[in-house]
């Protein structure tokens, strides 16, 4: 199966910057099929990304994702007060899907 | 809107088993999988298996291979996942959530609330 390592494991940054989450995997994800979600705590995971680089529905546009191949990227562009929360990225190449072990951006 | 929710809590000694159900509504339940992720305490999420609610095909990851048992009742729009020879480890919040993909365990727009299961003596 496909290892999902993501970086850093701790993102502390203030309201305002810019936040960039990493996802490496093991083997190349086939047609970018990488998605990833923003989990508060006690809360739902939410998808944010598909496709590698598509936004959800109602996803706001700060948030952007790119990559392809072994390397993906998650940009937050300018952090609101809610976006400090655990992200995860996802593949859903091959079988089977699988997560990284997340990234928390916590307010510094 | 579209909504998935999940039976409640449940606590179950080592070596039981348990059952979640969880319903939708507001789509077209045949047109979409349910994928099951777990996720234990202060640990990421865990893809367990995935189910066509057209056609009931299955894909169950590997290593619960087994232990697991998914199905649909397709009159009631609702998705079951049963889980046997419950284990400690197996403590955790069990989703089930809609998957968009065109193949077996892709990716999820909509989740249910998740079902917390503790397997403690």
């Amino acid at each position: 199966e496909i290892v999902l390592t993501q970086s850093p494991g701790t993102l502390s940054l203030s309201p305002g910057e810019r936040a960039t989450v990493s996802c490496r995997a093991s083997q190349s994800v086939s047609s970018s099929y990488l998605a990833w979600y923003q989990q508060k705590p006690g809360q739902t995971p939410r998808l944010l990304i598909y496709g590698a680089s598509s936004r959800a529905t109602g996803i706001p546009d700060r948030f952007s994702g790119s990559g392809s191949g072994t390397d993906f990227t998650l940009t937050i562009s300018r952090l609101e007060p809610e976006d400090f929360a655990v992200y995860y990225c996802q593949q859903y190449g091959s079988s089977p899907p699988t997560f990284g072990g997340g990234t928390k951006v916590e307010i510094k | 809107q579209v909504q998935l929710v999940q039976s409640g809590a449940e606590v179950k000694k080592p070596g039981a088993s348990v059952k979640v159900s969880c319903k939708a509504s507001g789509y077209s339940f045949t047109s979409f999988g349910i994928s099951w992720v777990r996720q234990a305490p202060g640990q990421g999420l865990e893809w367990m298996g995935w189910i066509s609610a057209y056609n009931g095909n299955i894909n169950y990851a590997q290593m619960l291979q087994g232990r697991v048992t998914l199905t649909t009742d397709i009159s009631t729009s609702t998705a079951y996942m049963e889980l046997r020879s419950l284990r400690s480890d197996d403590t955790a919040v069990f989703y089930c959530a809609r998957d968009l993909g065109s193949h077996p365990g892709s990716f999820f727009d909509y989740w249910g609330q998740g079902t917390l299961v503790t397997a403690s003596s």
